[in-house]
């Protein structure tokens, strides 16, 4: 099974920062890779796909980037509504695995 | 508007059985691949299972296989969860997703999802 580690596990930070969360694959996923953001009480949501195409409808203040095991979601310039917790997921092969999530904390 | 509703979940014991539903909406649900995927108390997100959008292959996550059936009615736009000898370690909300992701035998990248239904597993 290929395995997932995000990093951090938690963040504080303010709104209007630049915030980054780290994704490493065990083995190469090529861009196989997608991010998902989910607010407490709520479904996860899909911001980005094969590594860094954003979702349709997602502000462009998200961004994806990596190939191969080492992987990069950066939000630019953080909204009180990113407050959240972010997963990555690997879909090169079954079984699909998920990152074990970067809480984003209000500082 | 895209839409799935889960329903089924609830309070068995171990070793008992239970069938989840994933009722969809907004979409052709006949093309479309579909997973659960569940999210622990204190756990991240764990897939559990695919189907192909004609209900011809399927796939497990091995904490379940042998356990859970994923089925599908295309008539009905049901997605379909059997879950048979659960563990205190299934206790967990179960989630559906359609899968967008483009060509045949690709899986992988889920939106929507519905909000979940709640399954525990306790005597």
């Amino acid at each position: 099974d290929i395995q997932m580690t995000q990093s951090p596990s938690s963040v504080s930070a303010s709104v209007g920062d630049r915030v980054t969360i780290t994704c490493r694959a065990s083995q190469d996923i090529n861009s196989w890779l997608a991010w998902y953001q989910q607010k407490p009480g709520k479904a996860p949501k899909l911001l980005i796909y094969t590594a860094s195409s954003l979702q349709s409808g997602v502000p462009s203040r998200f961004t994806g980037s990596g190939s191969g095991t080492d992987f990069i979601l950066t939000i630019s310039s953080l909204q009180p509504e990113d407050f959240a917790t972010y997963y990555c997921q690997q879909a090169k092969s079954f079984p699909l695995t998920f990152g074990g999530g970067t809480n984003v904390e209000i500082k | 508007e895209v839409h799935l509703l889960e329903s089924g979940g609830g309070l068995v014991q171990p070793g008992g059985s239970l069938r989840l539903s994933c009722a969809a909406s907004g979409f052709t649900f006949s093309t479309s691949a579909m997973s659960w995927v569940r999210l622990a108390p204190g756990k991240g997100l764990e897939w559990v299972s695919a189907i192909s959008d004609s209900g011809r292959n399927t796939y497990y996550a091995d904490s379940v296989k042998g356990r859970f059936t994923i089925s599908r009615d295309n008539s009905k736009n049901t997605l379909y969860l059997q879950m048979n000898s659960l563990r205190a370690e299934d206790t967990a909300l179960y989630s559906c997703a359609r899968d967008i992701r483009e060509g045949r035998d690709n899986y992988g990248w889920f939106d929507p999802w519905g909000q979940g239904t709640l399954v525990t597993v306790s005597s």
